[in-house]
């Protein structure tokens, strides 16, 4: 089993709808966890850090459930510059070691 | 400097000869970390630094791979006789601890004909 999973998609969206992806983790002893978001051809970009009580910054939303270890990203009304691949991460046993998740990809159309 | 620094940004090499990819972190970042991105594939760990301990090797693919980090500055990741199974782009990251994410640079593509 991974230690970070995701559906890889593509999710294809029109503008303006909610879209949610979901991440799932093995190791329960995992204390930090972020969603990164990586355009075509450039490098991944941290786009928020994920608490236990979830947080928004936006449109986007993240929630944490540790009980079931799972991750969640809801981005509302969603623009046509939201096209990326969005990268689940958690901080491994090590505490500086992140492992990332394999992308969940988004197609916003107009 | 403000951000992850990388260099060359693309290197053209051919198969067997040796290249030498370089990082600056950003400044105060203690902990420095090497991936590696195929084409459409997700991202590969390679080696981790943190300070002065040794290093975690524990992602290079082969004894071709290698990498060294003086302090807590520059670091540069050596392949050796570079095969086309090479080519990909190897991202630098930075971070102060992983507690708070990385900072990537925005990496060297490497094509290996």
């Amino acid at each position: 089993r991974k230690e970070v999973e995701q559906d890889p998609g593509p999710f294809n969206v029109p503008e303006g709808a909610t879209v949610a992806f979901n991440c799932t983790y093995s190791n329960s002893a995992s204390q930090s966890f972020f969603w990164y978001r990586q355009d075509c051809r450039k490098e991944p970009k941290l786009l928020m850090s994920v608490y236990s009580s979830g947080n928004e910054d936006g449109r986007f939303t993240a929630q944490l459930n540790r009980a079931s270890q799972y991750i969640s990203l809801l981005i509302r009304d969603s623009k046509l510059s939201d096209s990326a691949t969005y990268l689940c991460v958690v901080n491994s046993n090590a505490g500086n070691m992140l492992t990332f998740g394999g992308g969940t990809r988004l197609m916003v159309k107009p | 400097g403000a951000g992850v620094s990388q260099s060359p940004s693309n290197k053209v090499t051919e198969k067997g000869k040796d290249v030498e990819l370089r990082c600056d972190p950003i400044s105060g970042h203690t902990a420095l970390y090497w991936y590696r991105q195929r084409l459409g594939q997700g991202l590969e760990f390679l080696i981790y630094f943190q300070g002065n301990s040794a290093p975690d090797k524990s992602g290079l693919p082969s004894d071709r791979f290698s990498a060294e980090r003086t302090g807590e500055s520059v670091s540069t990741l050596t392949i050796q006789r570079t095969q086309q199974e090479d080519s990909a782009v190897y991202l630098c990251a930075s971070s102060p601890t992983g507690y708070y994410g990385y900072t990537f640079g925005s990496g060297t593509r490497l094509t290996v004909v």
